[in-house]
């Protein structure tokens, strides 16, 4: 499974869109990108995913690049309950194994 | 529609001893995976279990095994316990074959302390 960077948190003013980057060059062609996020004491969320195209949910949109090599979260309106660890993976959706492989994700801050 | 449940929510044990941690998925789900979160650490994989066999298994020690019953409820069970097993153990959730797809139903974990 592909390497992830992330930036280690990120700040952003409540009610503005809050645009998480994530870092993957390494991915190959039939590796997914996914995100969670993990709000203190719970477990991680499942957020979205997408292969090559723009995806958006009711949740988030995910923005990635041509080259795949590094794609966007965005929450449109961040609201304070979006405080969180948001984590980036990337892996195939055939794999050899099941498994996500975490890194240690951006910790976005909503400040009222 | 229940999530995922996990018991207990916090723990406190001794070095040495051993300790069972319980998850039920759910509803509807038939495949269980533990995942082990030191402190300021994303999660990290221990194994899955689907129809009551351990399909995978990350880089843990023997002193970690696991069961899935036949509703599908899993338990992780930890010997010898040390003071670097102190974690929170998140049980994920999910229809076999589906889950890396539509993604895992994590549970709020449960806090184990070895003092």
């Amino acid at each position: 499974d592909a390497k992830t960077t992330q930036p280690p948190s990120m700040d952003c003013a409540e009610g503005r869109a809050a645009n998480l980057p994530c870092n993957h060059s390494t991915i190959s062609g039939n590796e997914y990108v996914y995100w969670y996020r993990q709000i203190h004491s719970q477990g991680p969320q499942y957020i979205i995913h997408g292969l090559k195209n723009n995806e958006t949910n009711e949740m988030a949109s995910l923005i990635i690049t041509e080259d795949r090599k590094s794609s966007t979260l965005i929450l449109p309106h961040a609201t304070l309950r979006d405080t969180a660890v948001y984590y980036c993976i990337v892996r195939a959706i055939n794999g050899a194994t099941n498994k996500l492989i975490f890194g240690t994700g951006t910790l976005l801050a909503v400040q009222p | 529609d229940a999530g995922v449940t996990q018991s207990p929510t916090h723990l406190i044990k001794t070095r040495g001893q051993q300790v069972t941690l319980r998850c039920s998925p759910k509803s509807g789900h038939d495949t269980v995976s533990w995942y082990q979160q030191a402190l300021g650490q994303g999660p990290q994989f221990i194994f899955q279990y689907y129809e009551e066999e351990e399909r995978q298994r990350g880089n843990f020690p023997d002193r970690f095994s696991g069961h899935q019953f036949p509703n599908y409820s899993s338990e992780l069970n930890v010997n010898a316990l040390l003071l670097g097993d102190s974690a929170l153990y998140l049980c994920a959730s999910s229809l076999a074959g589906l889950g890396i797809k539509y993604g895992y139903t994590f549970g709020s974990g449960t806090r184990l302390t070895v003092v």
